[in-house]
């Protein structure tokens, strides 16, 4: 497996723009997590799914951001309209859930800048 | 979700065994301890789990005492590309947050030649 590709690597978009990030998991992993990484925030949890429903959404900064996942194999985060402190690297990771064993991978992130 | 407290930077020279220690004194009984490395510009990736006891695998080592309020992981003889930030996350194991990961600020280690 090619592990969690997230697309695109980079985006460059202006103030008011909406802008989608997507995600492939892993085939077979059923938890999907969305994080949002900056230097003085850190890592941050913003929403994650289970069998493609969302679970928990409490670390979703606002109503401008949103996410789906439509089937197993597919997820995205939409930004809109999208802030210039929304800029960050965006990570999406899977896992699937055998007993306690817990490892989740995680993608090349995508690196967000709103200007 | 049982908060925890690790150093914000460590030093090592190559070569030098490095422990690295995690505290969490709220810990219940159904959680569990999982450490991630993350390199710059890349996502975390996880390292080591562990419940109590000693856990070893090919890359570092994970001590946990009986009372299981904290942790430490052991990296080996580390070298210069073991320079990475680590976090430690303790996973709540049952109920709605059920091994949910919550990252903190992480230990950013510096090797040095």
């Amino acid at each position: 497996d090619a592990g969690v590709i997230q697309s695109p690597r980079h985006e460059v978009t202006e103030m008011g723009q909406e802008v989608t990030l997507r995600c492939k998991p892993i085939s077979g992993h059923d938890y999907l997590f969305w994080y949002r990484q900056t230097m003085m925030r850190g890592l941050e949890l913003l929403i994650y799914f289970n069998n493609n429903v969302p679970i928990d959404d409490s670390g979703m900064p606002e109503d401008r951001f949103s996410a789906k996942m439509p089937n197993a194999s597919f997820s995205t985060l939409k930004i809109q309209p999208s802030e210039p402190r929304d800029s960050a690297v965006y990570f999406c990771a899977s896992r699937t859930q055998q007993g306690t064993y817990t490892e989740a991978f995680f993608g090349q992130g995508t690196r967000l800048t709103v200007v | 979700l049982a908060k925890t407290t690790q150093p914000i930077s460590m030093d090592s020279y190559e070569g030098q065994e490095v422990n690295i220690t995690c505290s969490h004194n709220n810990i219940a009984t159904n959680d569990y301890i999982t450490w991630y490395q993350q390199f710059p510009s890349q996502g975390p990736r996880f390292i080591i789990q562990g419940y109590k006891t000693k856990v070893t695998n090919e890359v570092a080592s994970l001590f946990i005492p009986a009372d299981r309020k904290s942790s430490t992981l052991s990296l080996p003889r580390v070298s210069l590309s073991d320079t990475a930030v680590y976090y430690c996350l303790v996973l709540e194991g049952s109920g709605a947050g059920s091994y949910q990961l919550t990252f903190g600020k992480g230990t950013k280690l510096s090797v040095i030649p």
